[in-house]
């Protein structure tokens, strides 16, 4: 199974402003996903990071919110933009292995204040 | 519609004994994979076992095992001998094709909580 680390593992930060988490897998991968999980919730789906084109969001995401990069096929990143205390959640990574088995990033613990 | 469905919000077993978390699940496509995670309180999300829709023997993986019953659509794990340390929320997840790839869908979780 890959390897996946995150940065940071957490965070407090004020409302108004931005957070880049970064998600570095130790194996190319094609498909990466961004997950959100709020307090006491299951995982919601953000979008998914292609390599070499624009993320797909799902519904009630938006690029604006989280902008995401996919420079290569081991790197992404999420940023939380404008931030507000209803964004304080885990912010997780994952990726698909050939096998079709998703494994997740340590998560990112991200508080807004 | 729930696409995945875990009917416990909480469950408790004795130590040593096993246990069964349900999940049911709703697709109309004959191609897919189920799993479930473990997440302890400190946030990971761990890999526990995974089934595919055309795979025609049951998972295991050590401790856990997967009943699958394709026709009435559930995937239930199973934990032999628990242990303290299998306190953890667990999740069921279902992946399936969509017009962009693969589609992870996550069930609302089951605590379980282990005594000694």
């Amino acid at each position: 199974s890959a390897v996946i680390s995150q940065k940071p593992s957490r965070d407090i930060c004020q409302r108004g402003t931005s957070l880049t988490i970064q998600c570095q897998v130790d194996s190319q991968v094609t498909m990466m996903f961004w997950y959100r999980q709020q307090p006491g919730q299951s995982l919601t789906l953000i979008a998914t990071a292609n390599q070499g084109s624009e993320a797909t969001y799902e519904s009630g995401f938006v690029i604006d919110k989280f902008p995401i990069s996919r420079p290569n096929l081991t790197f992404s990143t999420l940023t939380v933009s404008n931030m507000s205390p209803e964004d304080s959640s885990i912010y997780l990574c994952s990726v698909l292995d050939r096998a079709y088995e998703q494994y997740f990033g340590p998560g990112t613990r991200l508080t807004v204040t | 519609a729930q696409k995945i469905t875990q009917t416990q919000p909480g469950m408790f077993v004795q130590e040593k004994e096993a246990v069964t978390l349900d999940c049911t699940y709703d697709t109309s496509d004959p191609s897919y994979g189920l799993f479930w995670y473990k997440q302890p309180s400190s946030g990971e999300m761990i890999f526990l076992i995974y089934q595919g829709s055309y795979d025609q023997q049951n998972a295991t993986e050590g401790r856990y095992s997967l009943n699958f019953q394709k026709a009435r659509k559930s995937a239930n794990l199973v934990i032999s001998a628990s242990q303290l340390g299998d306190s953890a929320m667990y999740f069921c997840a279902m992946r399936e094709p969509d017009n962009y790839g693969q589609n992870f869908v996550f069930g609302p979780g089951t605590r379980l909580s282990v005594l000694p």
